[in-house]
């Protein structure tokens, strides 16, 4: 399967612990944002999504806030599962509904 | 699985070859998007279609790609005179206007 993200920063977690995943965006006029899960040999995958007029959104295990001041996302997973190891990115939408992603996290989940 | 395909999922050439990729999205979605992926990096932006017109193509793109969508459905991605650095996943997602992209398995392309 494909190594994706060989220099990218690593969190190793503890399962049953939560984890907090950072990303910084770079646009301020962007509205929109995305974060997507990437598995070994696979497409990224949705995972939740938040717009501009909300700081805070939650899913089901997971939640994105939204600090528009320093231009800064977050990615809360509850309970971290080893089915939750993966590459994580942020992504901000941009005019087309064209996505620019984010440099991406390592997530590892020890059992 | 997202109900996007892409075929090959791998394809190794040598340099100077060209190849071509196809992408079939989800069937009731209007926009199809290609994006490049190299190791350690996020996926990069290459070009998008609404339907059968190429609405947008990123200066990554460059005179050596060539993307269609003839009938507004499946999509080709053509690269010409391959070169070393043109190695990466290319990803294909396809959503409706304003939707959730959903992101096909990607095909790998190494140029030897």
């Amino acid at each position: 399967g494909e190594s994706v993200g060989l220099h990218l920063p690593t969190l190793s977690v503890q399962e049953g612990d939560n984890s907090i995943i950072n990303c910084a965006y770079s646009n301020s006029a962007s509205d929109y944002f995305i974060w997507y899960k990437q598995e070994s040999g696979k497409g990224p995958q949705f995972i939740i999504d938040i717009r501009s007029n909300m700081d805070k959104r939650q899913g089901q295990r997971v939640t994105v806030l939204l600090n528009k001041t320093v231009k800064h996302l977050s990615l809360q997973i509850a309970a971290t599962q080893p089915g939750d190891s993966a590459v994580y990115f942020c992504a901000e939408m941009e005019y087309g509904n064209k996505l620019v992603f984010g440099a991406g996290t390592i997530l590892r989940v020890k059992s | 699985d997202t109900g996007v395909s892409q075929d090959p999922r791998h394809k190794i050439t040598k340099r100077g070859q060209n190849v071509t990729f196809r992408c079939d999205p989800i069937s009731e979605h209007n926009r199809l998007y290609w994006y490049r992926q190299t190791l350690g990096q996020g996926p990069e932006f290459l070009t998008y279609f609404q339907n059968e017109a190429q609405l947008e193509k990123s200066r990554l793109l460059s005179d050596r790609f060539s993307a269609e969508r003839p009938k507004g459905s499946f999509s080709t991605l053509e690269i010409q005179r391959t070169e070393q650095g043109d190695s990466a996943m290319y990803l294909c997602a396809s959503s409706l206007e304003g939707g959730e992209q959903f992101f096909g398995p990607g095909t790998r392309l190494t140029v030897l």
